[in-house]
């Protein structure tokens, strides 16, 4: 089974904090994801990477930046933590091309 | 703009009976359909996955159904039990990369003994 875990399942931050959400799969998938879910909305997708150190814009990136310096491993910071970052966020990873994506069992992120 | 409607919103229904949710999508080029169960807490799990030449998929008491010409699709559960409670999340693949998803608001189903 495809595992994707997530490094906190609740994170409560103060205004202006750096954050750091980490997301690790097993699968050995070149692509990995980070959306936010909110009430009323869809997945939005953030950023996403097809491989070790690429990444690409998603359709929300402002206020985040991401890391994969390995495989297996993408993180999603948030530079200066803002009250409108608060968030239900999920990680996923997938297989290319056009392959269902695994998702983690998501962050619930509150920032004060 | 959300390419991808679903309705109803939420709704109720007692344990054993069935219910249909609905998907309406403007996304294109398509490529696929999938419709994810979300439980409470968690992320989302894929129950079926339906492509441009397929039009119903099953996966136990769950049945999808796609019309291509009209943009629609719909999710049937049968039977419904108490673990059927959850947000059920239709998605659209806009490309065979699969990277590019646009995702519907989901339709939250409450199963009452």
């Amino acid at each position: 089974d495809v595992k994707v875990t997530q490094s906190s399942r609740y994170l409560v931050k103060r205004t202006g904090e750096k954050v750091f959400l980490e997301c690790v799969q097993d699968m050995d998938h070149e692509n990995m994801f980070w959306y936010r879910q909110d009430p009323g909305l869809g997945l939005r997708l953030i950023y996403f990477s097809y491989d070790v150190k690429m990444k690409e814009k998603g359709d929300i990136p402002e206020g985040y930046s991401v890391s994969r310096e390995k495989k297996e491993r993408f993180s999603l910071i948030l530079e200066s933590a803002s009250t409108n970052q608060t968030s239900m966020y999920l990680c996923a990873s997938s297989l290319p091309p056009g392959r269902e994506q695994y998702f983690g069992p998501g962050t619930r992120l509150t920032v004060t | 703009k959300n390419q991808v409607e679903q309705s109803p919103q939420s709704l109720i229904i007692l344990e054993g009976k069935n219910c249909t949710l609905q998907c309406n999508y403007t996304v294109s080029p398509f490529s696929n359909l999938r419709w994810y169960k979300q439980d409470t807490g968690r992320g989302p799990v894929s129950l079926t996955i339906m492509t441009f030449s397929e039009n119903t998929k099953s996966n136990g008491r769950y049945t999808a159904t796609l019309d291509a010409d009209t943009k629609q699709s719909s999710l049937h559960i049968t039977a419904s039990q108490l673990s059927d409670s959850a947000s059920y999340i239709c998605v659209v693949s806009e490309t065979s990369y699969g990277y590019k998803l646009s995702f519907g608001a989901g339709t939250t189903v409450t199963v009452r003994a």
